[in-house]
């Protein structure tokens, strides 16, 4: 049974450019869950999402920020214009009902040169 | 916005020794989590504590919870090498969506 699933694992672009980063659940979960580790912090919740809907977006930056949850295929968390304050680790998690454990993916790096 | 501490930041403890990781945090939760990262690695969940006075221990790790004092306690027994690695609880908000997380405590086991 294959654990939380995100690639890129790193990920490097320019300033301006677009970030696309993708998470898939482990099976059978249909909570995702996105959040951002800048170095030496703790993590801070983006959003959550169920298959096609947005549950809570409170932690996401109202601009250039957004993410989806299609019916199929992965959860895409999309950063545009990205800018040097945006490099960090984001991580995905999943869970099998909103309520339950959170387990994370490997996350992935992201560095804005 | 629900805030959730920890203390230290940092510990640097030597083998075989004893210390707990404080968990404090801000409003009424009723779920907290602890999770252990390596560094450059993902999170792994330890424990999960679900109600007052909850006690749960694996190895030489043991977690228990005060709903009443809004604290969680991590102790760590007779540390070893292994257990060096970069410590979080995380709180879960009302409404059940959100994990607030703590700031971490960085442990460095020296032989």
């Amino acid at each position: 049974n294959a654990g939380v699933m995100q690639n890129p694992r790193h990920l490097v672009r320019r300033r301006g450019q677009e970030a696309r980063l993708r998470c898939s659940p482990m099976k059978g979960h249909s909570h995702v869950y996105w959040y951002r580790q800048l170095p030496e912090e703790g993590l801070k919740f983006m959003v959550y999402l169920q298959k096609e809907n947005i549950i809570d977006e409170s932690g996401m930056p109202k601009e250039r920020f957004s993410a989806e949850f299609p019916k199929e295929g992965p959860s895409i968390l999309r950063i545009q214009q990205v800018v040097r304050g945006d490099s960090a680790a984001y991580f995905c998690a999943s869970s099998r009902i909103g309520i339950d454990t959170q387990y994370f993916g490997p996350g992935t790096r992201l560095t804005v040169l | 916005e629900l805030k959730v501490e920890q203390n230290p930041l940092f510990l640097s403890m030597q083998e075989g020794k004893n210390y707990t990781i404080y968990c404090n945090y801000s409003t009424t939760s009723d779920r907290l989590y602890w999770y252990r990262q390596d560094p450059g690695k993902s999170l792994e969940s330890l424990f999960v504590l679900l109600s007052n006075g909850a006690v749960k221990q694996e190895g030489r790790l043991m977690a228990s919870l005060d709903t009443k004092a809004r604290l969680s306690t991590l102790h760590i027994t007779a540390a070893v090498h292994d257990l060096s690695a970069t410590y979080f609880c995380a709180v879960v908000s009302n409404t059940g969506n959100q994990f607030y997380f703590g700031t971490g405590t960085s442990l460095t086991v020296i032989p």
